[in-house]
């Protein structure tokens, strides 16, 4: 069975740095195809998709919010890691991790598994 | 403003049938069979029901069908049921900067 949960603060200053964590169980990332993505949404609004790492440290991200995204991985922890730079109240919102669908080729990318999510606020 | 758009809301009663459109470009949703739709219910993390145009995951139920035509995909609620009520979002891969997009979402009232 596959689990992702997510963790980070829950306040952060606008122009800090927010780092999450989403650690994992069920699968590996050291496994051919496997993947985990990050995902957000705003309160009341749509998800916006942010990025995916894959098995063999292939990274993908949002274009609009590529300069600002790092996602990482340590497979010895089943651990994804996204830190977002130069946070803004706009980046308000609740942040999932979640685990991309097996069987499918890139450029797919479709999360059949999902944290329950960890909620951000950007505040002063 | 999403690059897909929905409609804000459907509704239905129950046992009918509802049809929630998705309509992207010929980059995105008309270009490839790369279209999913995620269930999310009030406070809870979305979940995959559609993926590939039209597949459904093992465990969802077959009265949820897609298609595609042309630039606009579409998601096929049949037999409603009161647990369907929740907001469905689509989502395409796009050739533009290769990304992921989804739509605004459709709130679905069973009535």
């Amino acid at each position: 069975q596959i689990t992702l949960k997510e963790s980070g603060p829950a306040l952060v200053k606008p122009t800090q740095t927010l780092t999450l964590t989403c650690t994992f169980s069920g699968f590996s990332l050291t496994t051919s195809q496997e993947g985990v993505g990050w995902i957000r949404q705003p309160p009341g609004k749509a998800l916006e998709w942010l990025a995916l790492i894959y098995w063999n440290d292939d990274k993908r991200y949002s274009p609009s919010l590529k300069t600002r995204l790092t996602i990482t991985k340590d497979t010895s922890k089943n651990q994804v890691v996204l830190t977002i730079d130069n946070l803004d109240p706009v980046d308000t919102g609740t942040y999932y991790c979640a685990h991309r669908l097996r069987g499918t080729a890139p450029p797919t990318y479709y999360m059949d598994v999902w944290g329950n999510g960890t909620t951000v606020t950007v505040s002063s | 403003q999403s690059a897909l758009t929905q409609p804000a809301s459907v509704s239905g009663s129950p046992g009918q049938s509802i049809t929630i459109s998705c309509s992207g470009s010929s980059s995105d949703v008309g270009g490839y069979n790369y279209v999913s739709w995620y269930q999310q219910h009030p406070g809870k993390a979305p979940k995959l029901m559609i993926y590939d145009v039209t597949y459904r995951p093992s465990g969802v139920s077959n009265r949820f069908s897609a298609s595609k035509s042309g630039n606009t995909a579409s998601l096929t609620i049949s037999g409603l049921q009161a647990e369907d009520e929740a907001d469905y979002y689509c989502s395409s891969y796009s050739a533009i900067n290769t990304r992921v997009l989804f739509g605004g979402g459709t709130k679905l009232t069973v009535l």
